[in-house]
């Protein structure tokens, strides 16, 4: 077993809807989760970054973390266009130097 | 600022070149890392440097080295390089007292 699982889609949705996107892990060590968004041919971009359970708010999105059930959550409100892209889980032990363990990527597409 | 920035981005090698990949980052971050991303396998970590004059392995260091040169850059040396190593390759960069990693445009490479 993958120490992080996640759907690769596609997932596709209509403008305006909401979006759930999630990740399981098994490593209960992890105790910082990061969503990153990343368009086709370009790098990874920091979208929330969260420590241990509880949720976080930035404009439309919120982030969920069940250190309990080992599942986070990404929630994209108010699905625009331009929210098509792959969107990676990652997770880390330590606050500090550690690596990051990522998920695959979901590859979301919003329809017009 | 520039952020991380990553030459070259576009490299084709014959099996057995060698060829460095050059990362520098103007956040005067003290950590920095190399990934590289496949499809179907996700981000995974190569090396890592926590800080200047440290260097460790990641989850998948053979056939690479690295050299911290100093603050600012990170290089990544495929000595001789294989076919298995064509990937898409990251830099990202951090504090290093918060994992919150920022990541380049990426270095795609083909051996052949």
């Amino acid at each position: 077993q993958k120490e992080v699982e996640q759907d690769p889609g596609p997932l596709s949705v209509p403008e305006g809807a909401i979006v759930s996107l999630n990740c399981t892990y098994s490593n209960s060590a992890f105790q910082y989760f990061m969503w990153y968004r990343q368009y086709s041919r370009k790098g990874p971009e920091l979208l929330m970054y969260t420590y241990s359970s509880g949720n976080k708010e930035d404009g439309r999105f919120t982030a969920q973390v069940d250190k309990s059930s080992k599942y986070i959550s990404l929630f994209i409100r108010d699905s625009q266009p331009s929210d098509s892209a792959t969107y990676l889980c990652a997770m880390a032990p330590g606050g500090g130097a550690d690596g990051l363990t990522f998920g695959k990527g979901t590859h979301l597409i919003i329809q017009p | 600022n520039a952020g991380v920035t990553q030459t070259p981005k576009f490299q084709v090698l014959k099996t057995g070149q060698s060829m460095t990949l050059q990362c520098a980052q103007d956040m005067n971050h003290n950590s920095m890392y190399w990934y590289r991303q496949d499809p179907g396998m996700g981000l995974r970590l190569i090396y890592y440097s926590a800080s200047e004059g440290t260097t460790d392995k990641g989850e998948v260091p053979n056939g690479y080295n690295v050299s911290r040169l100093n603050k600012r850059e990170f290089s990544l040396r495929l000595e001789s390089a294989a076919p298995s190593q064509t990937s898409v390759y990251f830099c990202a960069s951090s504090s290093g007292l918060v994992n919150e990693q920022f990541f380049g445009p990426g270095t795609r490479l083909t051996v052949l």
